[in-house]
């Protein structure tokens, strides 16, 4: 198993180009979520999908869009590149349902730089 | 809503010397707790978990976790530090009926002297 897995690994974009975010999980995994890692700030919730179809935002959605169209993948879009969106985005994904305890599996991260 | 506080955004230890991480939560229902480390330009990866058994949780390279609901802490400890045990360190909550949302403290950086 190839776990989770993402590209690019780094990335420089000029303010307002856009770009996707490629992550994939060969597990099975129903739940993926995306998280962005700040400085001082940890990790915090942007999207997240119970499973294919289904996305809902979490603490920091705003600026990014997901889909969820397969099981195995999970992108996120950033339509207009900002500053305040570089960051180090991690994608993680692990069993669903609603009962919590279940252990996330992370990749291994992009960073983004915006200029 | 579920919190979480680590207490020290950087600890310094000697190798050999007993490491300890503090995280205090919030949670209005009965959470469950993580702690995962963090290598150099890696992911993630999960160190120990408390899901309601056991209060005293083992995880891996002889980390432990001990869940105290009196003082809503699940500090993370080892015995005797290894310069390997350099990293960085994320204690995080979900809660029951939450499904898998993870929220993280805001990290605590392990440096390992010799």
């Amino acid at each position: 198993n190839a776990g989770v897995t993402q590209t690019p690994k780094f990335q420089v974009l000029k303010t307002g180009q856009s770009m996707t975010l490629q992550c994939a999980q060969d597990m099975n995994h129903e739940y993926m979520s995306w998280y962005r890692q700040d400085p001082g700030m940890g990790l915090r919730l942007i999207h997240y999908s119970v499973g294919a179809g289904i996305t809902d935002q979490g603490e920091v959605p705003n600026g990014y869009n997901v889909s969820r169209s397969t099981t195995e993948d999970f992108p996120l879009r950033l339509l207009s590149a900002a500053p305040s969106q570089t960051s180090v985005y991690f994608c993680a994904s692990s069993y669903g349902g609603l009962a919590g305890g279940k252990t996330q599996y992370f990749g291994p991260g992009t960073r983004l730089l915006v200029l | 809503a579920q919190s979480v506080t680590q207490l020290g955004s950087h600890v310094s230890v000697s190798e050999g010397a007993l490491v300890l991480l503090r995280c205090n939560y919030s949670s209005s229902v009965p959470p469950y707790l993580f702690w995962y480390v963090q290598y150099p330009n890696q992911g993630l990866q999960l160190l120990l978990k408390y899901t309601s058994a056991a209060t005293l949780v083992k995880g891996i390279n002889g980390f432990e976790a001990e869940f105290k609901k009196s003082e809503t802490s699940f500090h993370l400890t080892k015995p005797s530090a290894h310069m390997s045990d350099a990293a960085e360190y994320f204690c995080a909550v979900s809660d029951a009926g939450g499904g898998n949302k993870l929220t993280f403290g805001t990290g605590t950086q392990l440096k390992v002297e010799l």
